[in-house]
């Protein structure tokens, strides 16, 4: 069972566009939600993290949204250049305050930026 | 600055082998995490070490099991490998700070089972 779901599989945005990646969640003790970045033959990266507390949070040209009432949360990645093209994962902890986490990532979305 | 350093990078094994991973996490790190990646899949939680005892244990196989030594190091072992143990091996390290949470990936050990 997928506690972390994420769509879509994948993704192909055009060069200056924006790039969302959606992910839903069902366990409410989740309280700490990462996105991950992996480039082919690399580990998992972390890209921008939430808390459920925040609504919305902001790095650079990435968005994290945030709806805890839906259980959803999603990334939006604007001004999409070709080297964001990459595997995005979308992660949710439980637990975060007591240094005893373990990741639950979702099933990852492989976005493809074209010129 | 320093990362989470994974050996070896490619393992070539037969069915039934054995073989060990190792994983030297961020220096100060006292949180070791193991994944299991298939082709096309997400990283599976296998086992977390804090402070050289197991701290969490996910869908790892009775066939594995993993360690960490008092230099913060872990390793994991895993016995009679079949074709279905053939993935990537992330290993992670983490440092406990109350509020903040960074998960630091190695780049992996690909087993490939024969």
């Amino acid at each position: 069972q997928q506690q972390v779901k994420q769509s879509p599989q994948s993704l192909i945005v055009q060069k200056g566009g924006i790039s969302i990646i959606n992910c839903a969640y069902e366990n409410t003790a989740f309280d700490y939600f990462p996105w991950y970045q992996q480039f082919p033959g690399k580990g998992p990266a972390l890209l921008i993290a939430i808390r459920p507390d925040v609504s919305e949070k902001k790095e650079g040209r990435f968005t994290i949204s945030f709806n805890k009432s839906a259980k959803q949360f999603s990334l939006h990645i604007m001004d999409s250049q070709p080297g964001d093209s990459a595997t995005y994962f979308c992660a949710a902890l439980q637990g975060a305050n007591f240094g005893n986490e373990k990741l639950t990532f979702g099933t990852g979305t492989r976005l493809t930026i074209i010129p | 600055a320093a990362g989470v350093i994974q050996s070896p990078r490619h393992l070539i094994k037969e069915k039934r082998e054995t073989a060990t991973l190792k994983c030297y996490p961020i220096p100060r790190h006292d949180t070791v995490y193991w994944y299991q990646q298939g082709p096309g899949q997400d990283p599976q939680f296998l086992i977390s070490f804090y402070e050289k005892m197991q701290s969490d244990k996910g869908s790892i196989p009775d066939r594995f099991s993993a360690q960490q030594f008092s230099d913060y190091h872990s390793e994991l072992n895993m016995s009679s490998l079949e074709l279905g143990d053939s993935a990537l091996y992330f290993c992670a390290s983490s440092e406990d700070i109350t509020g903040a949470n960074v998960l630091t990936f190695g780049a992996g050990s690909r087993l490939t089972v024969l």
